[in-house]
């Protein structure tokens, strides 16, 4: 089944205390995206990567990083998070284009205290 | 930079109702227009898309015209189920690769639709 996988699910951890979400997919993809999702904002794009190595800013990169060292993975990391990183994240793939339907994971839910 | 405006929600309907949720956008060139659908505790799904003017897009007895002269991607339903309760999302991609827009999507702020029987 064609899918995109993230995990955790849901998270609570505490300001400053490193983490990673992890995101992968089964459909040989070269693009992938992370966003977040706020109340009244809807989804707004973190980091993206066009292929493996080839990663680059959205609209609200800071805070986080990003790596693309396998074109399946494309892990999301918080060294030193914070309150206002507290949110809904979603990865999605898509094949090249701006024209493709993009596939979105389920979401990770992440509270920092 | 491109923008998406949608309806302000929540909408809440009867079962059968029709439903209109507007949405209008900013962009430059020829944007590929999309409606995602995001049901209770998922990940958003695409529910239906249009890449030129004048395209209708539909699924699930959804629709959506891409009128480029009015700049709007108005998602309809003549007929709405309790099943239909979720969120949309009007979006959009940009018309050219590289930068920023290669296959990015902008949002709208996302619509809650909830159907009572």
């Amino acid at each position: 089944e064609a899918q995109v996988t993230q995990n955790p699910r849901y998270l609570i951890t505490v300001t400053g205390k490193k983490l990673t979400v992890t995101c992968s997919q089964n459909m040989n993809h070269e693009y992938m995206s992370w966003y977040r999702q706020d109340p009244g904002l809807g989804l707004r794009q973190i980091y993206y990567s066009m292929n493996v190595e080839v990663t680059d800013k959205g609209d609200v990169p800071e805070g986080y990083k990003v790596s693309r060292k396998e074109k399946r993975n494309f892990p999301l990391i918080l060294e030193s998070p914070s309150p206002n990183q507290t949110s809904l994240y979603f990865c999605a793939s898509s094949f090249q284009g701006a024209r493709n339907i993009q596939y979105f994971g389920a979401g990770t839910r992440l509270s920092v205290l | 930079g491109n923008s998406v405006t949608q309806m302000e929600g929540p909408v809440t309907l009867s079962e059968e109702a029709f439903l209109t949720i507007n949405c209008t956008y900013t962009a430059t060139g020829y944007p590929s227009l999309f409606w995602y659908v995001q049901y209770p505790g998922e990940g958003l799904q695409l529910l239906l898309k249009a890449t030129k003017a004048d395209d209708k897009g539909s699924n699930k007895g959804f629709e959506a015209t891409y009128r480029k002269e009015t700049t709007s991607f108005h998602l309809e339903k003549g007929s709405v189920q309790v099943s239909d309760s979720a969120v949309y999302f009007c979006a959009l991609t940009g018309s050219g690769a590289g930068g920023t827009s290669y296959g990015k999507l902008t949002f709208g702020q996302g619509t809650i639709l909830t159907v009572h029987p």
